[in-house]
């Protein structure tokens, strides 16, 4: 199994553009989500996924979207980058019943300049 | 006010020494509670959940109390791999939701 994966792993955008982040996990966990983590600051929670099909907003949603059309894939859109959204990108899934254990990807490292 | 606390650290311990964390978090409706590791620039990872009554996992144990609203963690026999950030995280369920709430973490350094 490879778990939790991501890509890429950094990025550098310029402030306007837009990206997707890509986020893919093995496990059939029916429970997705994207976290971003900021010095100083502990993981906040962006959006999440209960299973295919439905998402809702987290803590931070503002300026990102998701989509959910398989149980697989969740990926997060970042509509136009903002310096503000310079920070590492975590996708995690975990069983529904269980979300107290997520599995971490290894991340995405996104700079906009 | 953070709904979870952490003391960042870092703590400098020598090799063998005995270690321990705590964490304060503010909301009532907080039901379970955890410690994840993080590696320097790597993912969180599940340490271990904490229980009311206690529990150990080899050299780890933690330790909750709920009338004052923190958790611990103690290493025991601290060893060099030991070395990583330890989050706390509280799972707050309320009606209609719950939610991860990350601590920022307490840093640990074991040296030789």
């Amino acid at each position: 199994n490879a778990g939790v994966t991501q890509t890429p792993k950094f990025q550098v955008l310029k402030t306007g553009q837009s990206m997707t982040l890509q986020c893919a996990q093995d496990m059939n966990h029916e429970y997705m989500s994207w976290y971003r983590q900021d010095p100083g600051m502990g993981l906040r929670l962006i959006h999440y996924s209960v299973g295919a099909g439905i998402t809702d907003q987290g803590e931070v949603p503002n300026g990102y979207n998701v989509s959910r059309s398989t149980t697989e894939d969740f990926p997060l859109r970042l509509l136009s980058a903002a310096p503000s959204q310079t920070s590492v990108y975590f996708c995690a899934s975990s069983y529904r019943g269980r979300r107290d254990e997520q599995f971490f990807g290894p991340g995405t490292r996104l700079t906009v300049l | 006010r953070k709904e979870v606390e952490q003391d960042p650290g870092p703590f400098n311990v020598p090799e063998g020494a005995t270690v321990a964390f705590n964490c304060t978090y503010s909301n009532s409706a907080s039901q379970s509670f955890f410690w994840y590791r993080q590696d320097c620039r790597k993912e969180p990872k599940l340490l271990m959940s904490v229980y009311s009554s206690g529990n150990e996992d080899g050299r780890f144990t933690a330790q909750l109390n709920r009338a004052s609203q923190y958790i611990s963690l103690l290493i025991r026999d601290s060893k060099l791999s030991d070395s990583a950030t330890y989050l706390c995280v509280v799972n707050v369920r309320n009606t209609g939701f719950q939610k991860l709430v990350f601590g920022t973490g307490t840093r640990l350094l074991v040296s030789p």
